[in-house]
């Protein structure tokens, strides 16, 4: 595997449930983002994490709990969600210090919940 | 805060033709990098160009090239020679960096469709 992963690339669940979203960066960066990307609105950045800490959290919910064990991996972990959350899930990840500043995504997750 | 307009939600060119997307943004910093992605139907996002505000130099990668007016807080996107692989959603973005941690303001998008 190349780049940026995401699994699984399509998820529909109930508003009761638990699932959680995966993502695996190949390229050796030391930063990973969550975006949220609605249809006619920008690209929503939800959570950041530099070094394996998490640095920003654009006031999401807390039915969204992100994971970050490690420089490699992020989850998305997500538990009673609402109809308007379904959206296009993004991940990227990018080397911030010495890097060229270009953030590589993965091709997202299209999450639907009924 | 930084906000970034992309004020043509859709936008056709003939297939070899030129287009030109638009893209303002707004911001009280004096160094910073713009870019543009693009996002074809297949979904991964990949980076088109990248502009670094202290050069004055517009970039050029092949037949896709800037117009940055960085007074005018403008930073077009030219496609050259349209080919029917050009359709997608293209993004501008703005990045930041705030305590050492960069973030990325994106646009609402501009749909590129290329007619045969």
């Amino acid at each position: 595997e190349t780049g940026v992963t995401q699994t699984p690339r399509h998820l529909v669940m109930g508003m009761t449930n638990k699932k959680s979203l995966k993502c695996e960066q190949h390229l050796g960066h030391n930063a990973m983002y969550w975006y949220k990307q609605s249809a006619k609105k920008p690209l929503e950045l939800m959570f950041v994490y530099s070094l394996e800490e998490r640095v920003e959290n654009n006031s999401v919910p807390s039915r969204f709990s992100p994971e970050c064990p490690n420089s490699s991996h992020l989850f998305l972990h997500l538990h009673t969600l609402q109809p308007e959350d379904s959206a296009l899930y993004l991940c990227a990840s990018s080397q911030q210090t010495g890097g060229s500043y270009e953030q590589y995504f993965g091709p997202g997750t299209r999450l639907t919940v009924t | 805060a930084q906000t970034v307009t992309q004020s043509q939600p859709e936008m056709s060119v003939q297939e070899a033709e030129t287009v030109t997307l638009s893209c303002t943004y707004d911001t009280s910093e004096s160094d910073y990098y713009l870019f543009w992605y693009k996002q074809p139907p297949s979904r991964q996002m990949i980076l088109v160009i990248r502009q670094e505000a202290y050069k004055q130099q517009n970039a050029t990668e092949n037949r896709f090239s800037v117009n940055f007016q960085k007074a005018a807080k403008s930073f077009s996107l030219k496609i050259s020679d349209s080919q029917l692989g050009d359709a997608a959603m293209y993004f501008c973005a703005y990045r930041s960096e705030d305590f050492g941690n960069e973030k990325l303001t994106f646009g609402t998008g501009t749909r590129l469709t290329i007619i045969p």
